[in-house]
């Protein structure tokens, strides 16, 4: 299994300002993922961060709004850029702890308000 | 990519066995099928895996029948603190880099009463 921290838990925040989420792991992952959880909705993956190469976006997620990072293989930021109230929602990282068992772990997650 | 579909809500009672079915018509052979249960405020934790037939672990069972167009979590006996929404994945064992085999279906929000 792996650890996830997740930074901040929970963030209010004013329209057209950024935030960034720290997703910290206690191990070396190759995988790290980043969702988006509308309250009381499913999961929807927004982009998949992987070390050493661009982070790949699923539809209707741009690198611009949320741009990225993974500097080595247990850390990882989402950065929610230019925010408004349609970005609140509750943001988490996951990562697969077992490369060849498809097995995510993840963090609790930050709950973001945006007014 | 293999949609799921779950029954939206369940209610059950404490000590009951609980059964959620999770339809998957166009699982793909190299699939699995991954139940998570998350707690509000609580990111999604993993349960169980399986190919097909059945697997059992400390905490729950999965039921695969041959055809693998379905799934059923059986929880034994649940206690007040099983209330929790439950979701099924299917998905390769071996992701690509793209992850784009990740998509949770709808989830199914069990209530356990006293």
């Amino acid at each position: 299994s792996a650890v996830i921290s997740q930074k901040p838990s929970r963030d209010i925040c004013q329209r057209g300002t950024s935030l960034t989420i720290q997703c910290q792991v206690d191990s070396q992952v190759t995988m790290m993922f980043w969702y988006r959880q509308q309250p009381g909705q499913s999961l929807t993956l927004i982009a998949t961060a992987n070390q050493g190469s661009e982070a790949t976006y699923e539809s209707g997620f741009v690198i611009d709004k949320f741009p990225i990072s993974r500097p080595n293989l247990t850390f990882s930021t989402l950065t929610v850029s230019n925010m408004s109230p349609e970005d609140s929602s509750i943001y988490l990282c996951s990562v697969i702890g077992e490369i060849a068992k498809n097995i995510q772990y993840f963090g609790a997650g930050t709950r973001l308000s945006v007014l | 990519l293999a949609k799921t579909t779950q029954p939206i809500s369940m209610d059950s009672y404490e000590g009951q066995e609980v059964n959620i079915t999770c339809s998957h018509n166009n699982i793909a052979t190299n699939d699995y099928i991954t139940w998570y249960q998350q707690f509000p405020s609580q990111g999604p934790r993993f349960i169980i895996q399986g190919y097909k037939t059945k697997v059992t672990n400390e905490v729950a069972s999965l039921f695969i029948p041959a055809d693998r167009k379905s799934s059923t979590l059986s929880l034994p006996r649940v206690s007040l603190s099983d209330t929790a929404v439950y979701y099924c994945l299917v998905a390769p064992r071996a992701l690509n880099n793209a992850g784009n085999m990740l998509t949770f279906g709808g989830g199914t929000r069990l209530m356990v009463k006293p």
